[in-house]
């Protein structure tokens, strides 16, 4: 079936310091949209990426979907312990539905 | 932030009740889901729906139902709970969009204990 793994599955960093979650589809998709969940919390949309090669910037996020349309990442850079959470990366599939597959993950957290 | 509203926050119930996990929201959305999510795992569609009469069933095999009898509310049923569906579940949804690909809005969840 379709798949969406992110890797690492976890990381433990000090503020300051930067982060990088990667995603990758086993197909092409036709977008793919990154969400963060707070312990406890529920998943909250954070930006949706459509063009190959695209980059996107949110203040210290940058997001990338990757030129064939298949990869992406995201990059915190001087990680704040507000940053903390799971980073999910939720690929579009190009058939049907159009369904939205969410990746496995990426839990982070933030020392101060 | 989305108004979009679950009900209970958390249960805990016997083998064998039937339940029901409401799911209602006041944006006038077309497309509803729901999620399982098990505590630091991926999320699984179950169930989801473009509209009104609209059900479908999602990648993960569930065995819940769901009815869309109108636009704000999708509840979720378990005819019958067993301690395999402890979890957490998710309601979402989704504005109307070129080729589908709106963000979706989560509801806080519903945690649900079987014993």
């Amino acid at each position: 079936g379709q798949q969406v793994m992110q890797i690492p599955q976890y990381q433990h960093v000090q503020e300051g310091e930067d982060f990088t979650t990667y995603c990758n589809s086993s197909t092409t998709l036709s977008n793919i949209q990154w969400y963060k969940q707070r312990p406890g919390g529920h998943p909250v949309f954070l930006i949706q990426l459509v063009k190959s090669g695209e980059v996107k910037k949110q203040k210290r996020l940058t997001f990338q979907f990757g030129e064939a349309k298949k990869n992406s990442s995201l990059h915190i850079t001087a990680t704040q312990t507000t940053d903390v959470g799971t980073y999910f990366c939720a690929g579009r599939m190009n058939t049907g539905f159009q369904k939205l597959v969410f990746g496995t993950g990426t839990r982070l957290l933030v020392s101060p | 932030e989305a108004d979009i509203y679950q009900t209970p926050r958390y249960l805990v119930i016997g083998t064998g009740k039937k339940i029901t996990l409401e799911c209602s929201q006041t944006m006038g959305h077309d497309k509803m889901y729901w999620y399982q999510q098990d505590p630091g795992m991926e999320l699984h569609l179950i169930h989801y729906s473009y509209g009104v009469n609209s059900t479908e069933k999602g990648d993960l095999s569930s065995e819940s139902t769901v009815s869309r009898i109108r636009t704000e509310h999708f509840p979720l049923t378990l005819e019958s709970a067993r301690p395999s569906h402890t979890s957490q579940y998710l309601c979402a949804s989704s504005p109307r969009g070129a080729s589908g690909s709106r963000e979706q809005y989560f509801g806080p969840g519903t945690r649900l204990t079987v014993t």
